[in-house]
């Protein structure tokens, strides 16, 4: 079956660091590849996402490309800020016998950006 | 901007009773779905609903769980008989369409004694 590999946790940085989450799936097709980050105390919010291979996502000065070769999307950030702090989320989608589009995720990456 | 809402924030039930959770997803949205997070482990998906009716549900959602759209606005996960490994933190999520990103509530964290 499908399935997310996200790196493990946590990831301490100080502030202006530069940020890489590592993500590698598997998938019997050709999946949406998302990355969810989830501040404390708050639902999941969709931060990026790409939907064939070589797209790129962007948001928030965060950035990942759908590496089809590699089966990977890692998630970068050239200069990480103390608001960053948060849990990461690698996910996958793939429609399941034409019906929808239910997310496969990884485990989560707790990343603290320090002063 | 428009969000997805969760009642309540944090249930606590003895085992064997039934609990509901809410959910209010956006107002135009048409898929909706429900996850869940065991302490410490991956964020599974449970059910997906569309058209008032389940498109998809995981080997997770056995008898003892059932979803409902009972009005216009509300989406209900209940959980008739619960266990102890049902402790977890539950989201709800819905989408405007297929293949469009997913947006969640904030989740409601059950607690099974």
């Amino acid at each position: 079956g499908d399935s997310v590999t996200q790196m493990e946790g946590p990831v301490t940085l100080s502030e202006e660091a530069f940020l890489t989450i590592n993500c590698t799936y598997t998938a019997t097709g050709y999946p949406s590849l998302f990355w969810y980050v989830q501040y404390p105390g708050e639902g999941l919010q969709l931060l990026l996402k790409a939907t064939k291979a070589d797209d790129k996502g962007s948001n928030k000065g965060f950035e990942a490309t759908y590496r089809k070769e590699t089966t990977s999307f890692h998630l970068e950030k050239g200069s990480v800020q103390v608001s960053d702090s948060a849990v990461y989320f690698c996910a996958l989608s793939y429609p399941s016998g034409g019906s929808n589009y239910k997310l496969t995720f990884g485990k989560g990456t707790l990343l603290t950006v320090n002063p | 901007e428009p969000e997805v809402t969760q009642t309540p924030s944090h249930q606590v039930t003895q085992m064997g009773q039934e609990v509901i959770l809410r959910c209010v997803p956006i107002s135009n949205h048409l898929y909706f779905y429900w996850y869940r997070q065991i302490l410490g482990q991956k964020v599974e998906f449970l059910v997906s609903f569309y058209n008032n009716e389940i498109s998809e549900k995981s080997e997770i959602f056995d008898d003892q769980f059932s979803v409902e759209r009972p009005d216009g606005s509300n989406f209900t996960l209940k959980i008739r008989s619960t266990k102890l490994e049902d402790s977890a933190m539950y989201f709800c999520a819905s989408s405007v369409r297929q293949g469009a990103g997913q947006f969640f509530g904030p989740g409601t964290r059950l607690t099974v004694l």
